[in-house]
């Protein structure tokens, strides 16, 4: 059973452009983690959210907790090809489950 | 600290082989993670653990799969036989309670 659906799960834009992933559950999570994930490498870790409701910006990026803390969402402003690669969120605690991610390509 | 190290980084076997895995989890983490990904399945959780004892091994997917931590410093996972089904790129992790979790760059194994 997967806990965390992300959606969509393939996006490929112009560079410039804004787009939104989502990360959903029908659970309730204490914290949940957004990771990036590069081709030939391990993910790693963007931004950890806790409270519901609550809003994090890193640089162009801007991760929501929904206010139930069952979702969350990531915006990126003025995509750039450095931009591109694997996102996933993850529900931290003692097991650690990522979610089906969302693969983006942002074309120059 | 050097990071997540695994070995090796790519690894070519016959099926019906037995392949070992390792691990050097960042000093100090008492938590360590490994997960395969693939295209079709994602990165998917095989077992965990936790001052290096086994907490959870529900992600494993057959009795083929074994891992083992006998220090803080090493963890090893193995697959014996070996089959092509199991072809796929593995991920150790490790993460001091429950703040940020540092990942290795991956074995990618193939199984012919």
């Amino acid at each position: 059973t997967q806990l965390l659906e992300q959606s969509p799960q393939f996006l490929s834009i112009q560079e410039g452009e804004n787009l939104t992933v989502y990360c959903n559950s029908s659970s309730v999570f204490s914290s949940l983690q957004w990771y990036r994930q590069e081709p030939g490498e391990g993910p790693v870790l963007l931004v950890t959210v806790v409270t519901g409701g609550e809003v994090k910006k890193l640089k162009r990026l801007t991760f929501q907790f929904g206010d139930a803390r069952k979702d969350s969402s990531l915006h990126i402003t003025a995509a750039q090809p450095g931009d591109t690669g694997l996102y996933l969120c993850a529900v931290t605690g003692n097991q650690f489950y990522f979610g089906t991610g969302t693969s983006l390509t942002v074309i120059p | 600290d050097a990071g997540v190290i695994q070995s090796p980084r790519h690894e070519v076997t016959e099926m019906g082989q037995e392949v070992t895995l390792r691990c050097k989890p960042i000093s100090g983490h008492d938590y360590l993670f490994w997960y395969r990904q693939t295209m079709m399945r994602g990165l998917e959780l095989l077992i965990y653990f936790n001052n290096n004892v086994p907490i959870d091994d529900s992600g494993m997917p057959e009795d083929r799969f074994s891992a083992k931590m006998p220090n803080a410093s090493f963890s090893t996972l193995k697959i014996q036989p070996s089959e092509p089904r199991d072809s796929a790129v593995y991920f150790c992790a490790s993460r001091f309670r429950s703040a940020e979790a540092f990942f290795g760059q991956g074995t990618r194994l193939t199984v012919v």
